[in-house]
């Protein structure tokens, strides 16, 4: 199992660019979730996932929307990246029943820089 | 809104001492969870505490979560350069409405020299 995945792992992005970041994971897990990270913050929710076709906004949602055709990926598209954005952004994934557990499966991040 | 607060931000000891990280907060939740971060990596799981009072141990690691289920805490016992890293705490919220959303502290970064 290669868990969970995340393409690219750097970016440099000019102010007013689009993309997408990529995120994939082999687990069948139904819940899925983008953070980023910034220091001194921890980890803010961005957009989050309970399974194919659900998502749902966390903290920190402007700038960024989210898609979910299939339990395997979720990505990321920021659609007018500002120097705001510049972070280190995971995927995560995790088996939630609806109770207490909720542990999330991290991938390795991407470090994007927005000029 | 639910806010977890971690104390220290930074600490830094030498081989062989005893740490303690904590992280507070004035919400209940369902669980608290603790992960280990490293450079260049994403987090990783340590433990996931459920019930008040409950205490679980990992090797020279014991993880403690309050009566209340509004704080934890970690204790490093004979800290290693091994156990260098950011300590996150996430909390699951509680009540109706639950969506599984974590909840972050800020992070413990923590330098063991040896």
């Amino acid at each position: 199992n290669a868990g969970v995945t995340q393409t690219p792992k750097f970016q440099v992005l000019k102010t007013g660019q689009s993309m997408t970041l990529q995120c994939a994971q082999d687990m069948n897990h139904e819940y899925m979730s983008w953070y980023r990270q910034d220091p001194g913050m921890g980890l803010r929710l961005i957009h989050y996932s309970v399974g194919a076709g659900i998502t749902d906004q966390g903290e920190v949602p402007n700038g960024y929307n989210v898609s979910r055709s299939t339990t395997e990926d979720f990505p990321l598209r920021l659609l007018s990246a500002a120097p705001s954005q510049t972070s280190v952004y995971f995927c995560a994934s995790s088996f939630w029943d609806g109770g207490p557990h909720n542990e999330q499966f991290f991938g390795p991040g991407t470090r994007l820089t927005v000029l | 809104t639910q806010l977890l607060e971690q104390s220290p931000q930074f600490l830094s000891i030498q081989e062989g001492e005893n740490l303690t990280v904590y992280c507070n907060s004035s919400s209940v939740f369902s669980s608290l969870q603790w992960y280990r971060q490293e450079p260049g990596e994403g987090p990783v799981l340590l433990v996931t505490v459920v019930t008040g009072g409950e205490v679980k141990k990992l090797k020279r690691l014991t993880f403690q979560f309050g009566d209340a289920r509004k704080d934890s805490s970690l204790h490093i016992t004979a800290a290693q350069p091994g156990d260098t890293g950011l300590y996150l705490c996430a909390g699951v919220g509680r009540g109706s409405g639950n969506t599984g959303k974590l909840i972050f502290g800020q992070g413990t970064t923590l330098q063991v020299k040896p």
